[in-house]
């Protein structure tokens, strides 16, 4: 079935920008998602990207797609410890529920 | 409007016991999912619903599990007999045809004892 890996933690000091990468094996995935998850809260969206898209920037973030490799990152730019949580990547194909990985917790250092 | 709410917030059962979680999804919306975290395994989908009516379920994890949607407005996950490696936290989300992405509630947490 689908699959959606990521590494677990990053470590970043405040100020610094932010990587966080994930793969993917569904090559039909229409959609890729960035999910934002705070203590004690629901996951909340940050952004998404379509799979014909190869770079998409909101403000300090920036996610860049790679469909022949299927990776997919988040770039924070000027990364704030408010930025501390963990970072879901997800993927799905219209009509279909979103699949996500397990999450990457950011940790901000000042 | 709210969000999608969820109750109770937190939940402590003793093993054995029947569980109720509930979901108001966002009104409008026409999909709703469950999902159960946990450290292991992450975010899984337990079941989700298109108009109310079940689409897949292949993710609830034994016949302890139900859920139903009577209505478009309101959701609930039942487990019974609890057990203790049902302890997770549990999030609704719903979604509404052609715009992406889900909106989720605050999740109950389940510790069951």
């Amino acid at each position: 079935g689908e699959d959606v890996e990521q590494s677990l933690f990053l470590s970043v000091r405040e100020g610094d920008s932010s990587v966080i990468n994930c793969t993917y094996t569904d090559s039909s995935s229409t959609y890729l998602y960035w999910y934002k998850q705070e203590p004690g809260a629901g996951l909340q969206l940050l952004t998404y990207i379509f799979s014909n898209m190869d770079m998409k920037q909101d403000q300090r973030l920036t996610v860049l797609l790679n469909k022949k490799d299927k990776h997919l990152s988040l770039r924070i730019a000027d990364t704030q410890t408010g930025d501390s949580a963990i970072y879901f990547c997800a993927e799905n194909q219209a009509g279909t529920a979103l699949i996500f990985g397990k999450g990457t917790t950011l940790s901000v250092s000042s | 409007d709210a969000g999608v709410i969820q109750s109770p917030r937190h939940e402590v059962t003793e093993m054995g016991q029947e569980v109720t979680l509930r979901c108001k999804p966002i009104s409008g919306h026409n999909s709703l999912f469950w999902y159960r975290q946990t450290m292991m395994r992450g975010l899984e989908l337990l079941i989700y619903f298109n108009n109310n009516v079940p689409i897949d379920d292949s993710g609830m994890p034994e016949d302890r599990f139900s859920a139903k949607m009577p209505n478009a407005s309101f959701s609930t996950l039942k487990i019974q007999p609890s057990e203790p490696r049902d302890s997770a936290v549990y999030f609704c989300a719903s979604s509404l045809t052609g715009e992406t992405g889900y909106t989720f509630g605050s999740g109950t947490r389940l510790t069951v004892v």
